[in-house]
Parts: structure tokens; C-alpha cells; sequence
């Protein structure tokens, strides 16, 4: 059974650099039929998806979010990384990883499972 | 951006009710489209992956249905344990968006 768990900082300063950690038990990072994304939800409101990272070590960032945004990989520890830079308080949500299932021969994608979700919060 | 339109954005309805919450694309995704279910304080949860296949151990009251822009998830029979948000979420450009949910409440 494959398994996500996030960590990092709950509370993060304006203007600083939020991390947070991704870990994964159940299946290897390398495996070719999945890869691995971030999405954030501010309290009470919609998904917003960040981010992804291909077994290749390739990235696909949200326009939104690009210029701040870097998600990296670990295979040696299988997990993978969040950082967004310059947070403010609009930068205050849940964060949850998750698995992108990408079947062979097929061109559709999605997310399972995700992880538990880490509240960060951004303030001084 | 491909937008996503979900509606009604809440119910209420009443256990063993049929369900019906529309998802519309602002241009054409084929099949790429996948609804997911969250309680509060949950992550979501995969429920039906281009737009009409069930996930495992999911039960067969869910359905989805649709193509192009327009789409459906249907719940028949409706559970207590089905009250939750429901989300679509397309994959069909590489900036993947989620519909702003459907809350289904009980009457």
C-alpha cells in the first residue's frame, strides 16, 4: 500500500522560504508508471495544484506559482521537496503530495493516494 | 487556462437521494477528468478517473459520465458517509485545475 507523509515547518515568516518534505513508503520514486506533485488549499477554500516532478528529475511548475516554486527529488531517501520562495500570507494553506498514477500507452493522469495534508502558516 | 465550473457549488439532500453535481471545462478535455471526495480535516480521495472509470473499493453507487466539456457524478443512493466536498480536476494541458467544489449536505 502506498503511502505519502508531508513534513516541514508549520509556521513559516513573510518573505522567507517554506519546505516542506515528502516522503514515500510502498513505492519507489523511480517507477516508471508514476510521478509525484504538490497542491496546496487555503482554509475553507479549493484545490490549487503547485507542481510536478517526473522520475526523470523534470519539473512542471503552476504559471501562478513558477517564479517561486522548486520541487526537487531524493531517491536515496525516496521523498520529494516543496520550496516556495517569498511566502506571504496568501501563501497560507494545507499542503498535501500526492502520487500522479500515468498508466502505459494511455495519455490520462491523477492523483493517488495524496498525503495527510501539513498546515503551514505564514506570519511573523 | 482550462476553467472549471463545478454546480451546484452546494446541496442538500436527504439519504438514499440520487445526486447529480455537473462539471463544465471552458474548452474541450476529451476524458481527462477525475473526481475526488473530501470530509473535513481529509485529504481527497480518488473517486472516478477519465471521467467514467470507478477507482478500486470505491462502491458502485458513484458513476461519472461525460466528454469534451461537459460532465457528471452521479451518486445513487446517497449515504451518510458520501457527505463531503467533491472536486473535478482536469489533465488534460500540463497546468492541471480543479473545479471550486460541491458541497453536499444533509437535509
Amino acid at each position: 500500500q502506498v503511502q505519502l507523509q508531508e513534513s516541514g515547518p508549520g509556521l513559516v515568516k513573510p518573505s522567507q522560504t517554506l519546505s516542506l518534505t515528502c516522503a514515500v513508503s510502498g513505492a519507489s520514486l523511480t517507477s516508471g508508471s508514476s510521478y509525484w506533485s504538490w497542491i496546496r488549499q487555503p482554509a475553507g477554500k479549493g484545490l490549487e495544484w503547485i507542481g510536478r516532478i517526473y522520475t526523470s528529475g523534470s519539473t512542471n511548475y503552476n504559471p501562478s506559482l513558477k517564479s517561486r516554486v522548486t520541487i526537487s527529488v531524493d531517491t536515496s531517501k525516496n521523498q520529494f521537496s516543496l520550496k516556495l520562495s517569498s511566502v506571504t500570507a496568501a501563501d497560507t494553506a494545507v499542503y498535501y503530495c500526492a502520487r500522479v498514477i500515468s498508466p502505459p500507452f494511455s495519455p490520462v493522469r491523477w492523483f493517488d493516494p495524496w498525503g495527510q495534508g501539513t498546515l503551514v502558516t505564514v506570519s511573523s | 487556462d482550462i476553467q472549471m465550473t463545478q454546480s451546484p457549488s452546494s446541496l442538500s439532500a436527504s439519504v438514499g437521494d440520487r445526486v447529480t453535481i455537473t462539471c463544465r471545462a471552458s474548452q474541450s478535455i476529451d476524458t481527462f477528468l477525475n473526481w475526488y471526495q473530501q470530509k473535513p480535516g481529509e485529504a481527497p480521495k480518488l473517486l472516478i478517473y477519465a471521467a467514467s472509470s470507478l477507482q478500486s473499493g470505491v462502491p458502485s453507487r458513484f458513476g461519472g459520465s461525460g466528454s469534451g466539456t461537459d460532465f457528471t457524478l452521479t451518486i445513487s443512493g446517497l449515504q451518510p458517509e458520501d457527505f463531503a466536498t467533491y472536486y473535478c480536476h482536469h489533465t488534460y494541458t500540463s497546468l492541471w485545475t480543479f473545479g471550486q467544489g460541491t458541497k453536499v449536505e444533509i437535509k
